[in-house]
């Protein structure tokens, strides 16, 4: 199975930093990779597509990049709204997996 | 509009069973492949499984950690998935969430899940 790993496990921040989130697979799974926030008590909710597609609704300042192995999601300038928990997932295999998660909390 | 919406979770004894269903609205049910993802309490997103659209085969694929103890099927009559859990162990307590993407035509789907049900608790316990 492909495994996927994220740093950091965690952040800290303000209001308008420039936030990113590597992903990395254990073996290349070409731009089969998608990113998600997950706030406390909810579902996950997408925001990138194909390693770079902004899904429709998510706001501009979230951007993905990547390809093969190693992936970055990024925020430009991150909003009250975004601290949340964010996970990578590949769909390349059939045995789908998800990254671990990076925890972004208020500095 | 689009929905899911799971049920059937609860307290359940190790060892035992239950039937987890997510009822579909507002999309394509017969073409979807439809997931399965678990959460446990304070830890990450597990993706536990997938079954096909009838027409790719209505194959389903498993998690280690799960298969050969998990069975997700399909009715597509009735927009339902389901998710057999036996043998459960402690560990299998999470809140289960039932996943897919609206699109099905194949040259525009996302590989990704764009819709998601509120989840069913699961809890294993003596």
């Amino acid at each position: 199975d492909i495994q996927m790993t994220q740093s950091p496990s965690s952040l800290s921040a303000s209001v308008g930093d420039r936030v990113t989130i590597s992903c990395r697979a254990s073996q290349s799974i070409s731009n089969f990779l998608n990113w998600y926030q997950q706030k406390p008590g909810k579902a996950p909710n997408l925001l990138i597509y194909a390693a770079s597609t902004l899904q429709s609704g998510v706001p501009s300042r979230f951007s993905g990049s990547g390809s093969g192995t190693d992936f970055t999601l990024t925020i430009s300038s991150l909003q009250p709204e975004d601290f949340a928990t964010y996970y990578c997932h590949q769909s390349y295999s059939p045995i789908l997996t998800f990254g671990p998660g990076t925890r972004v909390d208020v500095k | 509009e689009v929905q899911l919406v799971e049920s059937g979770g609860g307290l359940v004894q190790p060892g035992g069973s239950l039937r987890l269903s997510c009822a579909a609205s507002g999309l394509t049910f017969n073409k979807a492949w439809m997931s399965w993802v678990r959460q446990a309490p304070g830890k990450g997103l597990e993706w536990v499984g997938r079954i096909r659209s009838k027409i790719h085969g209505g194959t389903a694929d498993y998690a280690a950690p799960v298969k050969g103890r998990f069975t997700i099927l399909r009715d597509d009559s009735r927009n339902t998935l389901f998710l057999h859990v036996n043998s459960l162990k402690i560990e299998d307590t999470a809140v289960y969430y039932c996943a897919t993407e609206v699109e099905t035509d194949p040259a525009k789907v996302k590989n990704a899940f764009d819709i998601w049900g509120q989840g069913t608790m699961v809890t294993v316990s003596s």
